[in-house]
């Protein structure tokens, strides 16, 4: 089973600042198949990138992914008010597929 | 507009069963692979049980293989999950995920509000 470590646990960030996030495989995902879903309190989560890097349907280009191998990283270049929520991701190209455990976007 | 909408969800005791359903609407049903992923009360999210397009691949988690059962029914454009011996760490929100294709590997593009679960005595 592929375990992914996300960093860190929690970012506290301003609206208008960049955030970035990662997601360390501990051994290398299968066709770069690592997805990033955001989940805010209440709601089911969406999905945002899949492939490493291509962004979903409606995904605003704030949004972008990179990374290969056992090193991926998500980054939002612009902080908006409603980016603040919980991201994961999720690795789909070895079973069982498997998700990271969550970093946290805050308010600061 | 893709719809997943989760119903079945409860509060069982420990050792008993439950079946949840997902109803799917705004797509052609069986062209697409399906999944089960549940979350824990304040937890990250934990994939449970997969099934292809036509219904003949699934796979489950360790956790819950020999007691969880995944199906679907492309009559009805429904999704199941057969839960039984039930134990209180299965409590959580299991929410059903179109998968991006029909079969492993795909991600997952449209996902249910969620049916909660909770198993308790």
């Amino acid at each position: 089973e592929i375990v992914l470590t996300q960093s860190p646990g929690t970012l506290s960030l301003s609206p208008g600042e960049r955030a970035t996030l990662s997601c360390r495989a501990s051994q290398s995902v299968t066709s770069s198949y690592l997805a990033w879903y955001q989940q805010k309190p209440g709601q089911a989560p969406r999905l945002l990138i899949h492939g490493a890097s291509s962004r979903a349907t409606g995904i605003p280009d704030r949004f972008s992914g990179s990374g290969s191998g056992t090193d991926f990283t998500l980054t939002i270049s612009r902080l908006e008010p409603e980016d603040f929520a919980v991201y994961y991701c999720q690795q789909y190209g070895s079973s069982p597929r498997t998700f990271g455990q969550g970093t946290k976007v805050e308010i600061k | 507009e893709v719809q997943l909408v989760e119903s079945g969800g409860g509060l069982v005791q420990p050792g008993g069963s439950l079946r949840l359903s997902c109803a799917a609407s705004g797509y052609t049903f069986n062209t697409y692979g399906m999944s089960w992923v549940r979350q824990a009360p304040g937890k990250g999210l934990e994939w449970v049980s997969a099934i292809s397009d036509s219904g003949d691949g699934t796979a489950y988690a360790e956790s819950v293989k020999g007691r969880f059962t995944i199906s679907r029914d492309k009559s009805k454009n429904t999704l199941y999950l057969q839960m039984n011996s039930l134990r209180a760490e299965d409590s959580a929100v299991y929410y059903c995920a179109r998968g991006s294709a029909p079969h492993f590997p795909n991600y997952f593009d449209y996902w249910g509000q969620g049916a909660l679960v909770t198993v308790s005595s």
